[in-house]
């Protein structure tokens, strides 16, 4: 089946800690992209890839990195500069540039304490 | 940049009833129009969308009708189900890569 993985589902970490967040994907589509949900809130996306080794900021980049090594991976890291991390992220795959659905992974809820 | 409204922010309704929610949005250069679904603790799922030509579509229960001359764009579901209890987002798009996410509708179906 192909889809998006994104591990865990749930990551608790303490304040002042660095965190990775995994995205996998299996559809063969250049496109990805990292979003944040806060409760009751719509999506604002974090950062974009077009294609391997590239990507951009989103509306809300700061405090947040990535990197696009492989084409099926796109790791998210939510640095201590963050000021409020708790949230639930969701990454999402698109074939490319254009009109297309985007195709969501199941979702990590990070809790900061 | 794309400014986009979803009303109402909640809604709730008696199983079998039809549910309409709308979007309205400010760029003229919008050419697709996707609502999504959105079950709790789970990511969204594209259940139909709609792109500029075209005025209406249909998909068994669910329907999204388009006028773009007032830039906006419903989602209507007719014959609600318990099962169609979620969080709607709308999400229309210029065809690059950033997308403006409406806020969110809940829809409650009460059995």
């Amino acid at each position: 089946d192909g889809g998006i993985t994104q591990s865990p589902k749930y990551l608790f970490r303490k304040e002042g800690q660095n965190v990775t967040l995994s995205c996998e994907q299996n559809l063969n589509h250049d496109a990805m992209y990292w979003y944040r949900q806060d409760p009751g809130q719509g999506l604002r996306l974090i950062y974009y890839s077009q294609i391997v080794n590239d990507f951009q900021k989103g509306d809300i980049a700061e405090g947040y990195s990535v990197s696009r090594e492989k084409k099926e991976s796109f790791p998210l890291t939510v640095t201590s500069a963050q000021k409020n991390p708790t949230a639930f992220y969701l990454c999402a795959s698109t074939p490319g540039q254009g009109p297309y659905e985007q195709y969501f992974g199941p979702g990590t809820r990070l809790t900061v304490t | 940049g794309e400014n986009v409204e979803q009303h109402p922010s909640t809604l709730s309704v008696q199983e079998g009833d039809s549910a309409v929610i709308k979007c309205t949005y400010s760029d003229s250069a919008s050419n697709y129009f996707p609502w999504y679904k959105q079950e709790l603790g789970k990511g969204p799922q594209l259940i139909i969308d709609i792109r500029s030509n075209v005025g209406e579509k249909k998909d068994q229960r669910i329907a999204v009708t388009l006028n773009k001359t007032a830039k906006h764009f419903s989602l209507h579901i007719t014959e609600t189900q318990p099962e169609d209890s979620a969080v709607y987002f709308c999400a229309p798009n210029t065809g690059g890569f950033k997308t403006i996410f409406g806020a969110g509708t809940r829809l409650f179906v009460k059995a």
